[in-house]
């Protein structure tokens, strides 16, 4: 069964800071990993989605990198903003199937 | 364009009743989901339904829970004989190829 770890649990840092959240994962027979975005009181948005075939992606300030081999992932959020403060989750497809296993969360607050 | 819409935001019920849950896809998805969010917890995928073929309802916790999706389009969640344990933040999302698109939610309190 996949399970998707996610640390750390929660990050402070001052705006401007460059960070890595890290995502990892059990079963490495994946199609594709997603990172999402998730703001008190609402859904989630996704950020980036990188298929198995791939080794990264970027959007913005975001990158996130996946080695399927080791199951990891990390995002990389650079010159961060108060508004990115929000929770980010990492979700892998359980056996390639269309359901999505998700960790539990790194709680990000940027402060100004 | 629209994006998933969740009713009710929120909902309040006594122990052992029953609820519905409804969620709006985008419109021209084929695939729809329901997961649920529990304080503390990650996501917990409950059920999906993609076009006209079964639903995978693997991720239901008990036979309390049921969802339909009605002519490809809306979809209601319907928890029976509601517990505590059931209290959590039911998420809808739908999907055309592989990103999934979240609604709002729903949050469910059973008193």
């Amino acid at each position: 069964k996949q399970e998707v770890t996610q640390i750390p649990a929660a990050l402070s840092v001052p705006e401007g800071e460059n960070l890595v959240l890290n995502c990892s994962f059990t079963d490495s027979a994946i199609y594709n990993l997603q990172w999402f975005r998730q703001d008190p009181g609402k859904g989630l948005t996704s950020l980036l989605l990188i298929q198995s075939s791939q080794r990264e992606q970027t959007s913005g300030r975001l990158n996130a990198s996946l080695d399927k081999s080791s199951g990891r992932s990390t995002l990389y959020i650079a010159a961060s903003q108060p508004g990115d403060s929000a929770t980010y989750l990492c979700a892998v497809d359980e056996g390639g199937s269309e359901k999505l296993v998700f960790g539990k969360g790194t709680k990000l607050t940027v402060n100004p | 364009g629209a994006g998933v819409s969740q009713s009710p935001s929120n909902k309040v019920t006594e122990k052992g009743k029953d609820v519905e849950l409804r969620c709006d896809p985008i419109s021209g998805h084929t695939a729809l989901y329901w997961y649920r969010q529990s304080l503390g917890q990650g996501l917990e995928f409950l059920i999906y339904f993609q076009g006209n073929s079964a639903p995978d309802k693997s991720g239901l916790p008990s036979d309390r829970f049921s969802a339909e999706r009605t002519g490809g389009s809306v979809s209601t969640l319907t928890i029976q004989r509601t517990q505590q344990e059931d209290s959590a933040v039911y998420l809808c999302a739908s999907s055309l190829d592989l990103l999934q698109y979240f609604g709002p939610g729903t949050r469910l309190t059973v008193l």
